[in-house]
């Protein structure tokens, strides 16, 4: 199984609507960070999130990090198209050894 | 923009031959790691360098190596070229001091085709 599970896969939302993406770590979290990746592209880094407890936000973006549950969330609220994109989280886990583990992504749509 | 260029930004190699990937640091950055992204995955740590040394290494094999020079760029060379490394290589600095990791800005990547 996957280190580090990303859901949904993919979501579709209308423009205007509220989304969350969560990432769930099957390791203890030291860190928990959020990029956006367009098709083919390279990673935008959004938000990093040390502390258990922590949330940041940025525009209409907000990232959650519960220590407890080893689990972070995403939320998009108003989603515009251009929120479209993969979203990935990357962790600092237990035994990362100086690497960053990343969930598969979840692909996010927005309609006009 | 994150001031992390890579080049070339596509390539296409015949399996069995060897390719060498290109990465500039952001200005003042002394970390590089390399990830490979294959597709509808998410990107996969190969290794990274501190100071011109490899201080990290993910599961890939010995044929996966590289490079960091003095001003920080590098180099990811991959012998012996399979079918299945295929992928997006995308390159990230930081300014970290080797150990815990620091917030990483990514390139845009290369993408490679393997036949």
């Amino acid at each position: 199984s996957q280190e580090l599970e990303q859901s949904p896969q993919s979501l579709i939302v209308q423009e205007g609507k509220n989304l969350t993406i969560n990432c769930t770590s099957s390791k203890t979290l030291y860190g928990l960070y959020w990029y956006k990746q367009k098709y083919g592209e390279g990673l935008i880094f959004l938000m990093m999130l040390q502390k258990g407890g922590e949330e940041k936000s940025h525009e209409k973006i907000t990232a959650k990090l519960d220590e407890k549950k080893q689990q972070s969330s995403l939320h998009i609220t108003a989603s515009q198209p251009s929120h479209a994109g993969i979203y990935l989280c990357g962790a600092d886990m237990q035994g990362s050894n100086y690497k960053l583990t990343f969930g598969k992504g979840t692909l996010l749509t927005v309609n006009p | 923009e994150t001031g992390v260029t890579q080049s070339p930004t596509h390539l296409i190699k015949t399996r069995g031959q060897q390719v060498t990937l290109r990465c500039s640091s952001q200005s003042g950055h002394n970390t590089v790691s390399w990830y490979q992204q294959a597709l509808g995955q998410g990107p996969q740590f190969i290794f990274q360098y501190y100071r011109e040394e490899e201080n990290g290494r993910g599961n890939f094999p010995p044929r996966f190596s590289g490079l960091q020079f003095p001003n920080y760029s590098s180099e990811l060379n991959v012998n012996a070229l399979e079918l299945n490394d295929s992928a997006l290589y995308l390159c990230a600095s930081s300014s970290g001091t080797g150990g815990a990791i620091e917030k990483l800005f990514f390139g845009s990547g290369t993408q490679l085709s393997v036949l």
